[in-house]
């Protein structure tokens, strides 16, 4: 399909595990952004990446966190050691760049992670 | 305080009720902003940009208020697939949006 794809949708991790979730943008998209989205609440911003890049990382709740996009295209957020709190939709986004803040971005259907 | 505030609700509503939901943002440079439909277990989705000059979109018309810091989505004639979370998006000035925690609809018979 064109839109932006995630795997795996629904993962069930054991506390202490690590993950990874992928993501494959719209072809051709610049921009890419990771989201963490808890029940009842708006996503919240985690990474955001222009090509292979990783701009801001500001959002990452702790060292656990890691994302990259090597080659600019699909990109992979791990989660070390997970925990309880990491329970929670992970959203992808990914945007084309004209230079100017405020394009419409493109999410895919998310990883909803829960950790047991 | 944060970025971007929205009141949650729930917003309930019978059909064919006309409906406002604001959102406020604490930057003052910022610059693009959006409102993103999410269904319930499903992706945000764009829904409509928000102009100086207001816009509208069939039933749904979206303004601005620079002076006030705040943007709003206004439903006229609300049908029961108007039931949603509406969330509010800002892009404070950078390239990366920040999404109010969303205004939840229902609409009922």
């Amino acid at each position: 399909g064109a839109g932006v794809s995630q795997s795996p949708r629904y993962k069930v991790a054991k506390r202490g595990q690590d993950v990874a979730l992928r993501c494959d943008p719209i072809s051709g998209h610049v921009s890419l952004f990771w989201y963490q989205q808890a029940l009842g609440q708006g996503p919240e911003f985690l990474t955001y990446f222009q090509n292979e890049a990783q701009l801001d990382k500001s959002g990452l709740p702790s060292d656990r966190f890691f994302a990259e996009r090597p080659e600019g295209s699909v990109s992979t957020l791990k989660i070390q050691r997970t925990q309880q709190e990491d329970s929670a939709v992970y959203l992808c986004a990914s945007s084309p760049f004209s230079g100017v803040p405020g394009n419409t971005i493109y999410f895919g259907e998310g990883s909803w992670l829960t950790v047991v | 305080r944060k970025e971007v505030e929205q009141d949650p609700g729930p917003f309930n509503v019978p059909e064919g009720a006309t409906v406002a939901f604001n959102c406020t943002y604490s930057n003052s440079a910022s610059q693009s902003f959006f409102w993103y439909r999410q269904d319930c277990r499903k992706e945000p989705k764009l829904l409509m940009s928000v102009y100086s000059s207001g816009n509208e979109d069939g039933r749904f018309t979206a303004q601005l208020n620079r002076a006030s810091q705040y943007i709003s989505l206004l439903i006229r004639d609300s049908k029961l697939s108007d039931s949603a979370t509406y969330l509010c998006v800002v892009f404070g000035g950078s390239y990366i949006p920040t999404f109010g925690r969303g205004t939840s609809l229902i609409v009922h018979p």
